[in-house]
């Protein structure tokens, strides 16, 4: 079964620092999110990214957050200047089409310190 | 008023018994609706999707009531593997967007 695919799985940085998560979606899929789970809590919609462009961000996704599809598989989350309340896992999500299913990676952890 | 709303728990419940968890949801524009299920520190799964006909996938049952605004989900027979947490979920937004919306949880634990 196609799976979405993140890394690294753990993530550990240094409050300030620029971090860079990486997903590779399943490879027809049209669609692309990210979302994050800060532990305890739900999970919160950060950004959808659709025909090369954010096609909506909520408003956890500030100026520090930014995405990319760099390539034709590669879909980054940069975190310009962590912050300790950035600790949280972030999953990326994508799918085919408007009315599919979405599957999700299995998230990297990121711990700020 | 939280978008997406479900009771916590959490549900112990024995193996082999029915037990149903309830979410209601405040947007009327939302347009598609499901039941994922999480286990812990991983990542959301899907488990079904949530149709106003209602729709039956084993031994799951879902329901939505869009006049009411809420979705169901009924568990028969359940099993030591159901126990895990259970999201109700609903997505709105443009073609392009479709953003899913996530409750907080119900989490199920199964005993022998």
């Amino acid at each position: 079964e196609p799976e979405v695919t993140q890394t690294p799985s753990h993530q550990v940085t240094q409050m300030g620092q620029e971090v860079i998560l990486r997903c590779v979606p399943i490879s027809n899929h049209l669609y692309f999110y990210w979302y994050r789970q800060i532990l305890g809590q739900k999970v919160e919609f950060l950004v959808s990214f659709y025909n090369n462009e954010i096609s909506e961000k909520s408003e956890i996704f500030d100026d520090q957050f930014s995405v990319e599809r760099p390539d034709g598989s590669n879909f980054t989350l940069k975190i310009r200047s962590t912050k300790l309340e950035d600790s949280a896992m972030y999953f990326c999500a994508s799918r085919e089409g408007y009315l599919d299913g979405y599957t999700f990676g299995s998230g990297t952890r990121l711990t700020v310190v | 008023r939280k978008e997406v709303e479900q009771d916590p728990g959490p549900f112990n419940v024995p193996e082999g018994a029915t037990v149903a968890f309830n979410c209601t949801y405040s947007n009327s524009a939302s347009q598609s609706f499901f039941w994922y299920r999480q286990d812990c520190r991983k990542e959301p799964k899907l488990l079904m999707s949530v149709y106003s006909s209602g729709n039956e996938d084993g031994r799951f049952t879902a329901q939505l009531n869009r006049a009411s605004q809420y979705i169901s989900l009924l568990i028969r027979d359940s099993k030591l593997s159901d126990s895990a947490t259970y999201l109700c979920v609903v997505a709105r937004g443009s073609s392009n967007t479709g953003k899913l919306i996530f409750g907080q949880g119900t989490t199920l634990q199964v005993k022998p």
